[in-house]
């Protein structure tokens, strides 16, 4: 079956622009996860839904992230008014059952703010 | 506060040779998970294997071992018979059952085959 895929998969955007980032998870998946990952280091959590349930955003940097999940399956997470430093790859992941199991991870989205 | 620490950013290992890959976490619960991702050169993030706090028998899956000791707090990934598609970045990942499952990762080993 199909994985998590992710889009657009690269973004080339202009400090102080909006950016939207989709995530398509595994269907049936409950849990579903972003994560944000710099060149040579591990991911970093930033949100989870369970179902479309935001259920921490803890991770979050700052208030001009936000992300939403309105049906339950396909999230977006929102970088408004983007900066430099949030140039990264940005990871979504699925998990079937609230993360008690694997998480599967997306392709990624490389987004480069100039 | 969980932390996982990969002591080795590099590593070279001589194809069909076998390769051990440390992982150690820090974690006050009871109840975890760690996992080992591999991330080739492609940027995908790969399911290796799984082991969780109370599995009693080290977890195996194909040439991949996760060699567990709790009171350690280790869990370091064995890959036996090194293949050159195994040259790729290693992450080590602690699931943090209490605060919503989500996943603190190391900071990986990258992984250099030899032919």
């Amino acid at each position: 079956g199909a994985g998590v895929s992710q889009s657009p998969r690269y973004k080339v955007t202009k400090r102080g622009q909006d950016v939207a980032l989709r995530c398509d998870p595994i269907s049936g998946h409950v849990s579903l996860y972003w994560y944000r990952q710099a060149l040579g280091q591990g991911p970093e959590f930033l949100t989870y839904f369970n179902y479309e349930a935001q259920q921490d955003k803890s991770g979050l940097p700052n208030d001009r992230f936000s992300a939403e999940r309105p049906e339950g399956s396909i999230s977006t997470l929102t970088i408004q008014r983007t900066e430099q430093r949030d140039s990264a790859m940005y990871r979504c992941a699925s998990s079937p059952d609230r993360g008690r199991d694997e998480q599967y991870f997306g392709p990624g989205t490389r987004l480069t703010v100039t | 506060a969980q932390k996982i620490t990969q002591t080795q950013p590099g590593m070279f290992v001589q194809e069909k040779e076998a390769v051990t890959l440390d992982c150690t976490y820090d974690t006050s619960d009871q109840s975890y998970g760690l996992f080992w991702y591999k991330q080739p050169s492609s940027g995908e993030m790969i399911f290796l294997i799984y082991q969780g706090s109370y599995d009693e028998q080290n977890a195996t899956e194909g040439r991949y071992s996760l060699n567990f000791q709790k009171a350690r707090k280790s869990a370091n990934l064995v890959i036996s018979a090194s293949q050159l598609g195994d040259s790729a970045m290693y992450f080590c990942a602690m699931r943090d059952v209490d605060a919503g499952n989500m996943l603190t990762f190391g900071g990986g080993t990258r992984l250099m085959v030899k032919p």
